[in-house]
């Protein structure tokens, strides 16, 4: 079955890189997706990453694969107060989506 | 540009009352789905709609039918609604197999 696990919370500092940290356990995943959720809000695609590449960079973001270890990050370079929110990380299997219970970053100034 | 619609976006029921729950797209995809959000837990499969005429089951379908109308429209409904089923309800739809998920804005429902 699928499984994601992500890290509930992250403190960060305005100006600082982010990491957020997901692990994954189906390996037959195709696709791996970054969402991002504010506060009272939808999710909103953030970026996507086709399971045979390791790395996939877009303006401050950057998603990092290791296949083999079923890990996957998302590194938001210069992290703004408007990054505040919950990110989720999710992996395709099919016509479905598994979600992470996803991480709170908190920015502080 | 609306994307994916759901009505209502609050709603507060009774316990045993019955609601359903609205989502209409309008950017012609194919596959339409039904989430729950509770806090802690992320994001819950409870049905989803492959293509036009077909639905199946997800993770938590227990207490929800849905219908898929047509092409554009698929609701969920609660017969009788239950405490447990206080939560935030969100529709997504994807064009195809493997695509990015787009959602709506969430139905935040209670149940007293």
């Amino acid at each position: 079955g699928e499984d994601v696990e992500q890290s509930l919370f992250l403190s960060v500092r305005e100006g600082d890189s982010s990491v957020i940290n997901c692990t994954y356990t189906d390996s037959s995943s195709t696709y791996l997706y970054w969402y991002k959720q504010e506060p009272g809000a939808g999710l909103q695609l953030l970026t996507y990453i086709f399971s045979n590449m390791d790395m996939k960079q877009d303006q401050r973001l950057t998603v990092l694969l290791n296949k083999k270890d079923k890990h996957l990050s998302l590194r938001i370079a210069d992290t703004q107060t408007g990054d505040s929110a919950i990110y989720f990380c999710a992996e395709s299997h099919d016509y479905k989506l598994s979600f992470g219970a996803g991480t709170t970053v908190t920015v502080r100034a | 540009n609306a994307g994916v619609t759901q009505t209502p976006k609050f709603q507060v029921l009774k316990t045993g009352q019955s609601m359903t729950l609205q989502c209409a797209q309008d950017m012609n995809h194919n596959s339409m789905y039904w989430y729950r959000q509770d806090p802690g837990m992320g994001l819950r499969l409870i049905y989803y709609s492959a293509s036009e005429g077909t639905t199946d089951k997800g993770e938590v379908p227990n207490g929800y039918n849905v219908s898929r109308l047509n092409k554009r429209e698929f609701s969920l409904r609660l017969e009788s609604a239950a405490p447990s089923q206080t939560s935030v309800y969100f529709c997504a739809t994807i064009r195809e197999f493997n695509q990015p998920q787009h959602f709506g804005d969430g139905t935040r429902l209670s149940i007293l």
